[in-house]
């Protein structure tokens, strides 16, 4: 099973700021990766797919990159409503997938 | 606009089973796979299992495999994941997602509870 890990688990920041949250896998994934936000209450939202392509109506201060085995999912400018739990997930395995641990985003 | 509809919250007794089900509308259901993932009270994300609305082929999480099975009703578009042998660390919302390459789009969840 690839395993997928997140860090931090917890990201301070302040709105406006820009928010790096990464994510590695423990074996090369080339780009089949995608990143999740989940609100308290809610289910995921996707963001992100094939490491940097942002889904449909995903605002463009979300970016993501990286390939292989490193990822990185970049907020710029936080908004109030950013802050929440961002998952990354591998799906090079298909359509067997595997989920870090997740990243709060707090203030 | 693709939606997934599941059906409610249970709570159920140790060693029973439950059986989700997940009304997929606003596309070809036939199309996409459905991926069951499941978190615990304040936990992460858990994928259980996928399973192709095309042909019913399924693939399982090694850690459910021989207590989960997901099947389809495309005459309904409908899916459904059943768990079996409850125990009370399976306490947590269940979710349905169309599976493309990724998760695009999930149902609202179905909280189960397991409880004595």
């Amino acid at each position: 099973e690839i395993v997928v890990t997140q860090f931090p688990a917890t990201l301070s920041v302040s709105p406006g700021e820009t928010a790096t949250l990464s994510c590695g896998a423990s074996q090369s994934v080339r780009n089949n990766v995608a990143w999740y936000q989940q609100k308290p209450g809610q289910a995921p939202r996707l963001l992100i797919y094939g490491a940097s392509t942002r889904a449909t109506g995903i605002p463009a201060r979300f970016s993501g990159s990286g390939s292989g085995t490193e990822f990185t999912l970049t907020i710029s400018s936080l908004q109030s409503e950013d802050f929440a739990v961002y998952y990354c997930q591998q799906y090079d395995d298909w359509p067997a997938l595997t989920f870090g641990g997740g990243t709060k985003v707090e203030i | 606009q693709a939606q997934l509809v599941q059906s409610g919250g249970e709570v159920k007794k140790p060693g029973a089973s439950v059986k989700v089900a997940c009304k997929a509308s606003g596309y070809i259901f036939n199309i996409y796979g459905i991926s069951w993932v499941r978190q615990a009270p304040g936990q992460g994300l858990e994928w259980m299992g996928w399973i192709s609305a095309y042909n019913g082929d399924t693939r399982y999480a090694q850690k459910f495999q021989g207590r989960v099975t997901v099947t389809t009703d495309t005459s309904t578009s409908t899916a459904y994941m059943e768990l079996r042998s409850l125990r009370f660390d399976d306490t947590a919302t269940y979710y349905c997602t169309r599976a493309g390459d990724a998760l695009d789009y999930w149902g609202q969840g179905t909280p189960v509870t397991v409880s004595s």
